[in-house]
């Protein structure tokens, strides 16, 4: 079955311990990404690889970073936790890049992480 | 911020009715594309509309695009109970492979 899995799915931790939330596609897909939600703001992209061992911002990567070293992992690492990266954590998957979309297949999402710094 | 805007914030509608969805966003685009999550699950897309394109149907989806004023909607018609849900549009910036979400639309069909 084609699917994105992250884990943990819910993970409770406290400020300044690094953390690892995992996330893997088997489809293939070059183009992965994360993504926290937030009340009222919506998805914000964190990061994004284009493919293997290349990787770039989005809009809100402070405090995170991702490595590519693989097609099918994407790893989001929070070095030092804050309580303002309590949040749920989407990661996604595409075959084509979204400057370039194939019609019927964009995103594949995960199913989500939600992650609470104390 | 260089997110969109979904317009409403809210809608409540009755089973049967259609219901129209706002998209605003800030930048030139290469596309636009409408999404659907059920209570903090995972995102489900629903329809890719191109930059050059105006209008695309999926089923009972109806998604029009302005490039003009910079602005997109989703009409899902003769909607149903399942249509409950939020609805994002996201937009891929121009010469960029970044995505932006808007904040959404959380869509609510009375039986």
């Amino acid at each position: 079955e084609a699917q994105v899995t992250q884990n943990p799915r819910y993970l409770i931790t406290v400020t300044g311990k690094k953390l690892t939330v995992t996330c893997s596609q088997n489809m293939n897909h070059e183009y992965m990404s994360w993504y926290r939600q937030d009340p009222g703001l919506g998805l914000r992209q964190i990061y994004y690889s284009m493919n293997v061992e290349v990787t770039d911002k989005g809009d809100v990567p402070e405090g995170y970073k991702v490595s590519r070293k693989e097609k099918r992992n994407f790893p989001l690492i929070l070095e030092s936790p804050s309580p303002n990266q309590t949040s749920l954590y989407f990661c996604a998957s595409s075959f084509s890049p979204p400057s370039a979309p194939n019609e019927q297949e964009t995103q594949y999402f995960g199913p989500g992480t939600r992650l609470l710094v104390l | 911020s260089q997110q969109g805007e979904e317009d409403p914030q809210a809608l409540s509608i009755q089973e049967g009715e259609n219901a129209t969805m706002n998209c605003s966003y800030k930048t030139s685009i290469n596309n636009l594309q409408w999404y659907r999550q059920n209570s903090g699950r995972g995102l489900v897309h629903l329809i890719l509309i191109r930059s050059n394109e105006r209008e695309k149907h999926s089923g009972r989806l109806r998604v029009t695009l302005d490039t003009s004023k910079k602005s997109s909607s989703l009409l899902i018609t003769a909607s149903r109970a399942a249509d409950t849900a939020s609805y994002f549009c996201a937009t891929t910036p121009n010469r960029d492979d970044k995505i932006i979400f808007g904040k959404g639309t959380r869509l609510h069909i009375l039986p």
